[in-house]
């Protein structure tokens, strides 16, 4: 696989639920994305880490709150949700040269649904 | 910001045939232009990429070429086979952008019929 895994796969939540996804990548790499998948629609780019650091958020809800205690792991907590929210949700890493486009390597996404 | 149309939305062809899959972009100051496959149940996989010094690429049966002029550029599938049914998604990188941020096509639904 591409070396990022995210857990879980599929989530079922209600919209006074919190809950957490996690994203873990074995490339020793230093950059770390969240992004929005919906139908019909581009990715949506929502976070990005480097080094642990935030360095972009998009005017994303607070109710999506990233966590990136190291390198390797990125979390993205969740709570009172709507069902709009409802996504898959990919994250994805890269080397995180700074001003180098690079190849971003994609995990297989957490399916979510907000009732 | 950058804005990338892609088209068409879906494409259906006969094993053996060519598929074409193209995109806009809008934002002058874009150079990287990678193409992702996403199968069913994956997340986006790369499998081409272009810079903006470079007209055209090859990797065995995928092409991609690139119009500066114009902004568009295009992905080129000789010989379909089944396996490259999937959704294929166009993304654009300006220069200086933060860690080479992507914009994405909506993507295309490819289904190869054998």
């Amino acid at each position: 696989e591409t070396g990022v895994t995210q857990t879980p796969r599929h989530l079922v939540m209600g919209m006074t639920n919190k809950k957490s996804l996690k994203c873990e990548q074995h490339l020793g790499h230093n950059a770390m994305y969240w992004y929005k998948q919906s139908a019909k629609k581009p990715l949506e780019l929502m976070f990005v880490y480097s080094l642990e650091e935030r360095v972009e958020n998009n005017s994303v809800p607070s109710r999506f709150s990233p966590e990136c205690p190291n390198s390797s792991h990125l979390f993205l907590h969740l709570h009172t949700l709507q069902p709009e929210d409802s996504a898959l949700y990919l994250c994805a890493s890269s080397q995180g040269v700074a001003g180098f486009q690079e190849t971003q390597y994609f995990g297989p996404g957490t399916r979510l649904l907000v009732l | 910001g950058e804005n990338v149309e892609q088209h068409p939305s879906t494409l259906s062809v006969q094993e053996g045939d060519s598929a074409v899959i193209k995109c806009t972009y809008s934002d002058s100051a874009s150079n990287y232009f990678p193409w992702y496959k996403q199968e069913l149940g994956k997340g986006p996989q790369l499998i081409i990429d272009i810079r903006s010094n470079v007209g055209e690429k090859k990797d065995q049966r995928i092409a991609v070429t690139l119009n500066k002029t114009a902004k568009h550029f295009s992905l080129h599938i000789t010989e379909t086979q089944p396996e490259d049914s999937a959704v294929y998604f166009c993304a654009a990188s300006p220069r200086g952008s933060t860690l080479g941020r992507l914009y994405f096509g909506r993507g295309t639904q490819l289904t190869v019929w054998p």
